[in-house]
């Protein structure tokens, strides 16, 4: 199993660009969650989904879109890109968290927006 | 829903030192705890976890007691070494989210 893929590894983008962040995994989790990490700073959930077709906003959506169209893929949308999304992206996925399922994570995407 | 409070770091300690890093939490009923474990340029993966209250999560020489008297999960070891820096997270789940605290980031010098 390769487990959480993310790509890009690295992308700078400028003020106003759009992008997306890719995820993929192949264990069949029907949860994922996007998290961003400032630098020193713990995780924030941006967006999550506990199934294909199903997503509902984290602690911190502003600027942020995703969409599940599948069991395995993830995708988040930046739609204008501003500096305050400087930050790393990771995707996790698991099966049910409050059963005792952990989450398994992404190597991250380090964006930075000048 | 559920929150956790993690002792604030940089926790600072020489090699072979003794650990502890404290997490408290709330949460509805007994839910699973987790420790992850962030290494530098790297993702978090779990450390250890403890499915039910009086459980004791172990991996890696850290270990961590479910204790729901104290609603704590306190992670200890008994002699850190060099490798173990990081930033260890507390993270208690929340209806179908896992919530994660700010961290306490773990240098451990030679």
């Amino acid at each position: 199993n390769a487990g959480v893929t993310q790509t890009p590894k690295f992308r700078i983008l400028k003020i106003g660009q759009s992008m997306t962040l890719q995820c993929t995994q192949d264990m069949n989790h029907n949860y994922m969650y996007w998290y961003r990490q400032d630098p020193g700073m713990g995780l924030k959930l941006i967006y999550y989904s506990v199934g294909a077709g199903i997503t509902d906003k984290g602690e911190v959506p502003n600027g942020y879109n995703v969409s599940r169209s599948t069991t395995e893929d993830f995708p988040l949308r930046l739609e204008l890109a501003a500096p305050s999304q400087t930050s790393v992206y990771f995707c996790a996925s698991s099966y049910a968290p409050q059963q005792g399922y952990e989450q398994y994570f992404g190597p991250g995407t380090r964006l930075t927006v000048t | 829903g559920n929150s956790v409070t993690q002792m604030e770091g940089p926790v600072t300690l020489s090699e072979e030192a003794f650990l502890t890093i404290n997490c408290t939490y709330t949460a509805t009923g007994y839910p699973s705890l987790f420790w992850y474990v962030q290494y530098p340029g790297e993702g978090l993966q779990l450390l250890l976890k403890a499915t039910k209250a009086d459980d004791k999560g172990s991996n890696k020489g850290f270990e961590a007691t479910y204790r729901k008297e104290t609603t704590s999960f306190h992670l200890e070891k008994g002699s850190v070494q060099v490798s173990d820096s990081a930033v260890y997270f507390c993270a208690p789940p929340s209806d179908d989210k896992i919530i994660f605290g700010k961290g306490t980031r773990l240098h451990i010098l030679p």
